[in-house]
């Protein structure tokens, strides 16, 4: 158990719909990081935030926006959902930019 | 563009054999290496390598950086099934006010059999 929760574990949302992710990093840990798992694409980074700030984009489409709490708990919001979006996505986190990332169990996103 | 390449790709050796996975990369401005393991879940963190040369160990696992070749290996000794898993190399390029980005490669599936 690395100290990072997700929830849901599970979600199965149609075509078109919006969800949202939640992520709880470690205690102490400031930075957040949002990736997504799929077959053919292995891990991709999407977004990370530092303290409330986002400080770092990768692939992450304009559909999905993310933002960091004060508490330092994230969400991920995935809108207008497409089938290519059913993946796992994991959320990570740091002491600071440039630690190790500790990942939490993921969230399994199925669009049908 | 970041790139890390894992090799190889898929290996399946018996238990108690000696297994070397490699990593290489190429990124602007390297600051890190990690290693994590995937089974059905989340990685888990293995090493994290900064300085080239220096092994770091644990247990039966042991890694080390090369920063001139750009490549790092894996190492586990006396392979048990319980190592069966997907091994993850990650590259963190240099952390510019906060931004950082963690690159995978593509992962190498190790399978132990009995």
């Amino acid at each position: 158990d690395s100290g990072v929760t997700q929830t849901p574990k599970h979600l199965i949302t149609a075509t078109g719909q919006r969800v949202t992710l939640r992520c709880s990093p470690r205690s102490g840990d400031l930075s957040v990081y949002w990736y997504q798992q799929s077959l053919d694409q292995g891990l991709q980074f999407l977004i990370q935030y530092y303290n409330g700030e986002e400080r770092a984009k990768g692939n992450i489409l304009e559909r999905f926006s993310a933002q960091q709490f004060p508490d330092l708990h994230s969400e991920l919001n995935l809108s207008s959902l497409e089938l290519g979006d059913s993946a796992l996505y994991f959320c990570a986190s740091s002491p600071r930019p440039g630690d190790e990332q500790y990942f939490g169990p993921g969230t399994r996103l199925t669009v049908t | 563009e970041d790139k890390v390449v894992q090799s190889p790709l898929s290996l399946v050796v018996h238990e108690g054999d000696t297994v070397t996975l490699n990593c290489s990369y190429e990124v602007t401005n390297f600051r890190s290496l990690l290693w994590y393991k995937q089974e059905k879940k989340a990685p888990t963190f293995l090493f994290m390598l900064t300085s080239s040369g220096i092994e770091k160990k644990s247990g039966r696992l042991s890694s080390i950086l090369d920063k001139k070749e750009l490549f790092s290996i894996l190492n586990i000794t006396a392979t048990q099934t319980g190592d069966s898993a997907v091994y993850l190399c990650a590259v963190i390029n240099s952390v510019i006010q906060g931004a950082q980005k963690l690159v995978f490669g593509q992962g190498t599936r190790l399978t132990i059999n009995p």
